[in-house]
This record gives structure tokens, sequence and C-alpha cells, in this order.
């Protein structure tokens, strides 16, 4: 069964910093994963979605990578704005019928 | 304007009273889900569907069930037998398949049940 795991728990930096957020998973048999941002009291918005098949993904400030082998990705976010501000979770799949949600990591970005 | 509607955002249930979420999605997307999160916790899937008038059970779905007579819209049911049923509920849609797919989710439904 397909476990997820994220550190840090929590992070609090200020404004302009880059960030790395890392993402764990058990089993490497999957198809996709897929990184999330979830503000307080709402529901996810997709940031990226990276393929097996793929290494990274980026999508403006944001920059996804993938090492399916080794059961890993990261959230790389540059230059940190208050505004990035939400709970980050990573989801990979589970044998592409679903996905399986990480705990989240908790992020603070302070002007 | 494409995307999810969950209604009500709020609900308020007195215990031993079944309740239904609603979830309606104009994607056309033939996947729908039913997550539920708890405060500090990820996202456990309680049930999903890949086509009309099928659905399977997720990790948690005892307590709860689901109906898909349409494409476009998947409620879920917590019955007085889910023995904590007080969380936020999520509900999402996707394309299905084992390629490259993204599951988009709606603004989620608060419930409380005293």
């Amino acid at each position: 069964k397909q476990e997820v795991t994220q550190i840090p728990a929590a992070l609090s930096v200020p404004e302009g910093e880059n960030l790395v957020l890392n993402c764990s998973f058990t089993d490497s048999a999957i198809y996709n994963l897929q990184w999330f941002r979830q503000d307080p009291g709402k529901g996810l918005t997709s940031l990226l979605l990276i393929q097996s098949s793929q290494r990274e993904q980026t999508s403006g400030r944001l920059n996804a990578s993938l090492d399916k082998s080794s059961g890993r990705s990261t959230l790389y976010i540059a230059a940190s704005q208050p505004g990035d501000s939400a709970t980050y979770l990573c989801a990979p799949d589970n044998y592409g019928q679903n996905f399986v949600f990480g705990p989240g990591t908790r992020l603070s970005v302070l002007p | 304007d494409g995307g999810i509607t969950q209604s009500p955002k709020y609900l308020f249930r007195k215990e031993g009273q079944n309740v239904t979420l609603s979830c309606e999605q104009n994607l056309n997307h033939d996947a729908m889900y039913w997550y539920r999160q708890d405060p500090g916790q990820g996202l456990r899937l309680i049930y999903y569907s890949q086509i009309v008038n099928d659905f399977q059970k997720g990790d948690i779905a005892e307590g709860y069930s689901v109906s898909r007579e349409k494409k476009e819209s998947f409620p879920l049911t917590v019955t007085s037998a889910q023995k904590n049923p007080t969380a936020f509920y999520l509900c999402a849609s996707s394309i299905p398949g084992q390629g490259s797919y993204e599951q988009y989710f709606g603004p989620g439904t608060r419930l409380t049940v005293t």
C-alpha cells in the first residue's frame, strides 16, 4: 500500500528566499505524481503534474522533480512571496487508480 | 466556466441523522472521487467512480454510500453508521486512465455532527 511522507511538516521563511519541499513515497510503481496547494478552509489547487517518464516539470517560480526509483519528489519555490503561504500536498498515484496524499507541508512566508 | 461545485459549504447535523453532500462537475470528466480531510492530516479516499453506474470503495468507505447515476453528479451520503463524521469533505474529478491525468477539486463541504 502506497504511503507518503512530507518533510518538513511546517516551514517559516522570510520573503525572497528559495525553498525546497520534500515528498517521499514507498511504492515506486506510479504513473504520475501531482503537487497541490491548499489555502485554509479551501479546496486543493493543482500546481504541477509529473508523469513517471519525466524527471521534472516547471511552472513559473515552481519546479518539481521526480526520482521514481528512489521514491522521492521535491517542489522548489523560487523567490518566495507572502502569497505563497499555504499548505502544499504531494500525491503519487496508486497504480494509476487514484492518488494517495501526504500530510502536507505548511508554509509561511513572512513579509 | 468549467469546474466542480460542492454544496453546501457548511453543514450541521445531529448525531444519528443521514446527510447527503452534493458534488457536480461540468468538466466532462468520467472519474469522480470523494475524500475526507481531518485537521493536520492528508486526504483519505472514501469512494471513487471511473464511469457512470459504477463505483469502488476507497480506504475508509465504512459508514458512507454513493451513487453515480449521471456523469456530472456524484453525491455522498454520510450515514449514522459513520462513527466520527465531523470532517472536511472534498470532491474531485479527472479523466480516468493510466496516462497523464490531473485531479481537479471542488471547494469542499465542512460537516459538523453534534
